[in-house]
């Protein structure tokens, strides 16, 4: 039973396509995360939303549109794909509790972008 | 302008020995940080945290040590397992909960049978 669960998995598109990846995650958490793992590979955040509210919105193209329908899903679109565009995509999710920050993750996402 | 560095991309270590992997830090905001183990095609599984009022947490074979002046943490597997086998990543964020974990580049550790 998969706590952080995205899909699709892979993705494969053409250059100004516009897709989407779904994240969904069933620990009750409130506060649910997308990071991109570029060719680096370094994972870095993208948005932050804590009970459907955005929190963190970091130096994102505008054509990343987080949506968050309830504090259970976060869903990412994406408008006109680009080259730059293929990476990983990890979405996360925690609890707000004290100090600790400790954020589940989702299997990933492979873009690929032709 | 890496805020969590991990110096060293690779470490091999034969089964049952101690592995050791390192990570610093540059930004003195960083209250909470975080060991991360991840497969190919697998998401990152937390493995073990440690608050910056400690200086050391243990959960079965895994020990992290934190040495705040030197902004300095390590990870220590002992014994090794080939099941260890895996991309490690250190992660580090401010006191509250819900901000951003920022992360390093990740050690690969190899642990031969």
């Amino acid at each position: 039973d998969t706590a952080v669960s995205q899909t699709p998995k892979y993705l494969v598109t053409q250059m100004g396509n516009d897709k989407s990846i779904k994240c969904e995650q069933n620990l009750g958490h409130d506060t649910m995360y997308w990071y991109k793992q570029d060719s680096k590979k370094f994972l870095k955040i993208m948005f932050s939303y804590n009970n459907k509210e955005l929190i963190i919105n970091e130096t994102v193209p505008n054509r990343f549109s987080p949506k968050s329908p309830d504090k259970a899903h976060l869903n990412l679109h994406i408008n006109s794909l680009e080259l730059g565009d293929s990476a990983v995509y990890f979405c996360a999710s925690s609890q707000l509790q004290g100090t600790k920050n400790i954020q589940y993750f989702g299997a990933g996402t492979r873009l690929s972008v032709l | 302008d890496q805020q969590v560095k991990q110096n060293s991309p690779s470490l091999s270590v034969q089964e049952g020995r101690i592995s050791i992997l390192n990570c610093d830090y540059t930004n003195s905001m960083f209250d909470y940080f975080l060991w991360y183990k991840k497969y190919p095609a697998e998401g990152p599984t937390f493995l073990i945290s440690i608050s910056s009022i400690k200086d050391k947490n243990e959960d079965g074979r895994f020990t992290v040590f934190l040495n705040k002046s030197a902004k300095h943490l390590s990870l220590h597997i002992v014994p090794s397992q080939p099941g260890d086998s895996a991309v490690y990543f250190c992660a580090a964020s401010p006191r509250q909960a819900g901000t951003a974990l920022i992360f390093g580049k990740g050690t690969t550790l190899s642990v031969s049978s």
